[in-house]
């Protein structure tokens, strides 16, 4: 089935420094890929996406990239703030019929002050 | 829209017992998900259901669980008997048709003794 590699599974920055997480995925037919952030002891919600026919996407501070030949995505956090401290989740939806969403293991992201 | 709504948001139980989860999802919203979060496994796809019908339950652990959507505003995931490897978060989700924003609940979070 499909599966969702995440790498780091802790991150710790210092404010103001840039963070990457990435992620890799093994169903070539994928067309969707969010990223969620989960503050402690709150729900995930989701903070950007991109689709398989873009390679990269930016939102203020944060940007995706996706590789669909090498089946890995990124995603980047410039001028980290404390306030971007929480667990990051990345997810595939597969192709075809499917509509689950898969995610990875999750990184911890620590910004320190 | 009050967002997806879990109930209960805490339950203490001991082995044995039988538990029900409950969501109701976004108003409108065609998919219905069930996630079970742990810190070894992550956020785990239990069940998803399109237009109250189930469509991929893989991911149901085994017999003692088992979930229903009887209508698109309601959803239960119940657990019997009870085992204390079944303490975690578990989310409810929604979307609507198309590779859109998953929008979670706020999860329930089981502890079997």
């Amino acid at each position: 089935g499909e599966n969702v590699e995440q790498h780091p599974s802790t991150l710790s920055v210092q404010e103001g420094d840039s963070a990457v997480i990435k992620c890799t995925y093994s169903d070539s037919a994928s067309n969707y890929f969010p990223w969620y952030k989960q503050e402690l002891g709150k729900r995930p919600q989701l903070i950007i996406d991109i689709r398989s026919n873009v390679g990269e996407k930016k939102d203020q501070r944060i940007a995706v990239t996706l590789n669909k030949t090498a089946k890995h995505f990124s995603l980047h956090i410039t001028e980290t703030q404390p306030e971007d401290s929480a667990v990051y989740f990345c997810a595939t939806r597969g192709g075809g019929a499917t509509n689950k969403l898969i995610f990875g293991t999750g990184t911890l992201l620590a910004v320190q002050p | 829209d009050a967002g997806v709504i879990q109930s209960p948001r805490h339950e203490v139980t001991e082995m044995g017992q039988e538990v029900t989860l409950r969501c109701k999802p976004i108003s409108g919203h065609d998919y219905l998900f069930w996630y079970r979060q742990t810190m070894m496994r992550g956020l785990e796809l239990l069940i998803y259901f399109n237009n109250n019908v189930p469509i991929d339950d893989s991911g149901m652990p085994e017999d003692r669980f088992s979930a229903k959507m009887p209508n698109a505003s309601f959803s239960t995931l119940k657990i019997q008997p009870s085992e204390p490897r079944d303490s975690a978060v578990y989310f409810c989700a929604s979307r609507l048709v198309g590779p859109g924003e998953l929008f979670f609940g706020e999860g329930s979070r089981l502890t079997v003794l």
